[in-house]
């Protein structure tokens, strides 16, 4: 079945570092693919998507660009803020539709100062 | 913009007893939400489907006798443990779906804060 894999956590890194965090996906057709962030006491909240092959989704200095080839959604950030601690899930799901997604296990990324 | 809460954030219950979980949406109506649950190092898992007025959509190894969904008005859905046992012990997570006009890009998924059941 479609599933979703995502980098084990956690990840810690210093303020201004560059982020990846790395997504690949399963599945059998084209899903639309995207990445939602939980910070602390909130609910998860779309961060990014990408709806087919070489789209590239962006949001808040983060992107992730949708590799069919390699199957891949990784999210990345040129330079963090400790504002940006959070777990973060990558997801896919069929349409467009928001519904009926598949996530990863989520990753959480700890920015010290 | 759109706020979903979820009611209460954490919750330890004896085993046998039942627990109910809430979701509300607060400014926007929500024909349809979502329940998800996500054991320790695992994924976030949907649950079932929750749509107002009509039976839940449970996917595949979910006990509906178990975990029983209540989708009565257009802002507001419950998920109802019963009889938890501590394998029960899990985070759960609901989201509402709200929708502007027919087309599915124009929709928008809000989520909970989730809540963290421990049974005893």
């Amino acid at each position: 079945g479609d599933s979703v894999t995502q980098m084990e956590g956690p990840v810690t890194l210093s303020e201004e570092a560059f982020l990846t965090i790395n997504c690949t996906y399963t599945a059998t057709g084209y899903p639309s693919l995207f990445w939602y962030v939980q910070y602390p006491g909130e609910g998860l909240q779309l961060l990014l998507k990408a709806t087919k092959a070489d789209d590239k989704g962006s949001n808040k200095g983060f992107e992730a660009t949708y590799r069919k080839e390699t199957t891949s959604f990784h999210l990345e950030k040129g330079s963090v803020q400790v504002s940006d601690s959070a777990v973060y899930f990558c997801a896919l799901n069929y349409g467009g539709s928001q519904g009926n997604l598949i996530f990863g296990k989520g990753t959480k990324l700890s920015v010290k100062p | 913009g759109a706020v979903v809460s979820q009611h209460p954030s954490r919750v330890i219950c004896k085993s046998g007893t039942s627990v109910k979980i809430e979701c509300r949406s607060l400014d926007f109506q929500a024909t349809t939400m979502f329940w998800y649950r996500q054991f320790p190092k695992q994924s976030l898992m949907l649950m079932a489907t929750s749509n107002e007025g009509s039976k839940a959509t449970y996917e595949q190894g979910v006990e509906k006798d178990k975990f029983l969904i209540n989708h009565a008005s257009l802002t507001l859905s419950t998920l109802t443990v019963t009889s938890a046992h501590p394998e029960d012990s899990s985070f759960y997570i609901c989201s509402a779906r709200r929708s502007r006009g027919a087309s599915a890009t124009n929709e928008k998924l809000f989520f909970g804060s989730g809540t963290q059941l421990s049974v005893l």
